[in-house]
């Protein structure tokens, strides 16, 4: 049973490009969840997402920031005009259900750098 | 609103001795979890073990064990017999009664010397 994959796992993009990001969350998995990981910082909620819709996104910036999870495929954390700010490691998570007894089990993350 | 606090930054441990990492929450909710992640330098977050709030025992799971203190609000994870592998970045974790929204802490490092 494959984990929760992302891709790719190094990005480098110049101040004003496009970053996409993608998660494939695990097999009969559900729920998605992106995190934000700041140089030696604990991870910090983003957003939450279910089959094409989102559910909670009280931790993604308002601007330039936007996730999708459609019907067939892949969930996409896309950040727009990129700032050097945003250089971060990105976490999906994937969980079959939600609740405080939920585990969510992480993706090896996706490595961010605006130059 | 949720908290989790990690009060030591870096942790030094002898190797093949046990080791406590701290962790203290805050939550007005009635319902929750508490989770230990482990983030090796490679930077995955693995998952290593989970306390609901009204789970009696103490969780174990082989050489990690969590002793949670619910009056105390503390959830401190336990190394045993610690290995030169376990050297990495500890974090706690606590989900909200909905289960989504994990808030972490800022996480501990932890140095086993052999």
């Amino acid at each position: 049973n494959a984990g929760v994959m992302q891709n790719p796992r190094h990005l480098v993009r110049r101040r004003g490009q496009e970053a996409r990001l993608r998660c494939s969350p695990m097999k009969g998995h559900s729920h998605v969840y992106w995190y934000r990981q700041l140089p030696e910082e604990g991870l910090k909620f983003m957003v939450y997402l279910q089959k094409e819709n989102i559910i909670d996104e009280s931790g993604m910036p308002k601007e330039r920031f936007s996730a999708e999870f459609p019907k067939e495929g892949p969930s996409i954390l896309r950040i727009q005009q990129v700032v050097r700010g945003d250089s971060a490691a990105y976490f999906c998570a994937s969980s079959p259900g939600t609740g405080p007894r939920e585990t969510q089990y992480f993706g090896p993350g996706t490595r961010l750098l605006v130059l | 609103a949720q908290k989790i606090t990690q009060t030591q930054p870096g942790m030094f441990v002898q190797e093949k001795e046990a080791v406590t990492l701290d962790c203290t929450y805050d939550t007005s909710d009635p319902s929750y979890g508490l989770f230990w992640y482990k983030q090796p330098s490679s930077g995955e977050m693995i998952f290593l073990i989970y306390q609901g709030s009204y789970d009696q025992q103490n969780a174990t799971e082989g050489r990690y064990s969590l002793n949670f203190q619910k009056a105390r609000k503390s959830a401190n994870l336990v190394i045993s017999a610690s290995q030169l592998g376990d050297s990495a970045m500890y974090f706690c974790a606590i989900s909200n009664t909905g289960g989504f929204k994990t808030i972490f802490g800022a996480g501990t490092r932890l140095f086993v010397k052999a």
